[in-house]
């Protein structure tokens, strides 16, 4: 199956740039996600690329991929202490069938 | 702003009790899932279902039971509840927004039942 990793912890300051990684296994991944967790709420979609791109920019964010070495990272620029959050990389592989294969996390903290 | 919903938000029971987590969206998605999170640890898919009374297991093994009657309600149902079932149970439902790209699926959350047993 699908194996999903990423670090767990990452701590920045605020104004700088936060990049977290994930690298996963399945190679015929289509769609790679990342979804971001705050304190005592579900999930929410950050943003996701199609297996097919190498970078995808949406205003702060940008998600890059290099599918040679299965690794995806989303990187947040000008962090603000709003982000502070847990941040999970999710896979859906060819077939589809099956629910998305999420990693353990990065809980992204932002100091003042 | 995603219409996804589960109920209690938090739930702290007896070894041995029944309980049903609830999960309801009004979004008309016909995939929904239920994922088991512990503290710093990945989602564990639990159970899914593609529509009305299609119902599948996921990939951890789990001692409960799903129930999908309606397009909008997707309840979890633990018959007897032990203290290794404490975790935070999430709820979801998907969505395919591009209608050629069957496999991207975007998935919205409800806020979680934290359970706790006894």
């Amino acid at each position: 199956g699908e194996d999903v990793e990423q670090s767990l912890f990452l701590s920045v300051r605020e104004g700088d740039s936060s990049v977290i990684n994930c690298t996963y296994t399945d190679s015929s991944s289509t769609y790679l996600y990342w979804y971001k967790q705050e304190p005592g709420a579900g999930l929410q979609l950050l943003t996701y690329i199609f297996s097919n791109m190498d970078m995808k920019q949406d205003q702060r964010l940008t998600v890059l991929l290099n599918k040679k070495d299965k690794h995806l990272s989303l990187r947040i620029a000008d962090t603000q202490t709003g982000d502070s959050a847990i941040y999970f990389c999710a896979v859906r592989g060819y077939t589809g069938r099956r629910a998305l294969t999420f990693g353990s996390g990065t809980r992204l903290q932002v100091q003042p | 702003e995603a219409d996804i919903y589960q109920t209690p938000r938090y739930l702290v029971i007896g070894t041995g009790k029944k309980i049903t987590l609830e999960c309801s969206q009004t979004m008309g998605h016909d995939k929904m899932y239920w994922y088991q999170q512990d503290p710093g640890m990945e989602l564990h898919l639990i159970h899914y279902s593609y529509g009305v009374n299609s119902t599948e297991k996921g990939d951890l093994s789990s001692e409960s039971t799903v129930s999908r009657i309606r397009t909008e309600h997707f309840p979890l149902t633990l018959e007897s509840a032990r203290p290794s079932h404490t975790s935070q149970y999430l709820c979801a439902s998907g969505e395919t927004p591009d209608r050629g790209a069957l496999t991207n699926e975007k998935l919205f959350f409800g806020s979680g039942t934290q359970l706790s047993v006894l």
